[in-house]
């Protein structure tokens, strides 16, 4: 079973370009996170999703970050207009129920 | 909001020696994940505790949560260099108008481990 994919896992953008960031969850999971780690900062929580519903976004900056989880298809984190503020890595985990969040490698993100 | 507390901050042993590593919840806990990860890669599970005093083992890791402290601790018996890293430890979020959020983890800020061979 293959496990929480993600792409690409590392991503360069000029300041005002937009990320996208993808995420194949686990086989059968249905539940979806995102988090950020940033540098000389832990580990924090952005969103949770569930498949086409959003079911808390409170880690989420109000502006220029958004995310979704289709029917069909992988998650993506979307970030519009970088800066370098938002230079991260950013990882996404699922799980099949509320527990055991199994963690993708991250997607490290550069905005220059 | 709650906050997870690790300590040590940073670990450096001799390969064979026995270690802890500790982590406590400003908040109730209700569950306490532990995951390792290597510079630069993601998050590997290591094991999940969901109720006051249960205990789970892995090989050589082994992990107790004791509700009532608010604290977990991780212990590596017989550390070897693959041991080596990050060990984090996650909690489902507690407090705020909705309650606990299972699907919201708070992290600590992580212990770094050394193993020298």
């Amino acid at each position: 079973n293959a496990g929480v994919m993600q792409n690409p896992r590392h991503l360069v953008r000029r300041r005002g370009q937009e990320a996208r960031l993808r995420c194949s969850p686990m086989k059968g999971h249905s539940h979806v996170y995102w988090y950020r780690q940033l540098p000389e900062e832990g580990l924090k929580f952005m969103v949770y999703l569930q498949k086409e519903n959003i079911i808390d976004e409170s880690g989420m900056p109000k502006e220029r970050f958004s995310a979704e989880f289709p029917k069909e298809g992988p998650s993506i984190l979307r970030i519009q207009q970088v800066v370098r503020g938002d230079s991260a890595a950013y990882f996404c985990a699922s799980s099949l129920t509320l527990y055991e969040q199994y963690f993708g490698p991250g997607t490290r993100l550069t905005v220059t | 909001s709650q906050e997870l507390e690790q300590s040590p901050q940073s670990l450096i042993v001799q390969e064979g020696k026995n270690l802890t590593i500790n982590c406590t919840s400003s908040k109730t806990l209700y569950g306490l994940y532990w995951y390792k990860q290597k510079y630069g890669e993601g998050l590997i599970f290591l094991m999940m505790l969901q109720k006051g005093g249960e205990e789970k083992s892995h090989e050589k890791i082994t992990a107790k949560l004791d509700e009532k402290k608010q604290q977990s601790s991780l212990h590596i018996t017989a550390s070897q260099p693959s041991h080596a890293g990050i060990y984090l430890c996650g909690a489902p979020t507690s407090g705020g108008a909705g309650g606990t959020s299972y699907g919201k983890l708070t992290f600590g800020q992580g212990t770094i481990l050394t193993v020298h061979p």
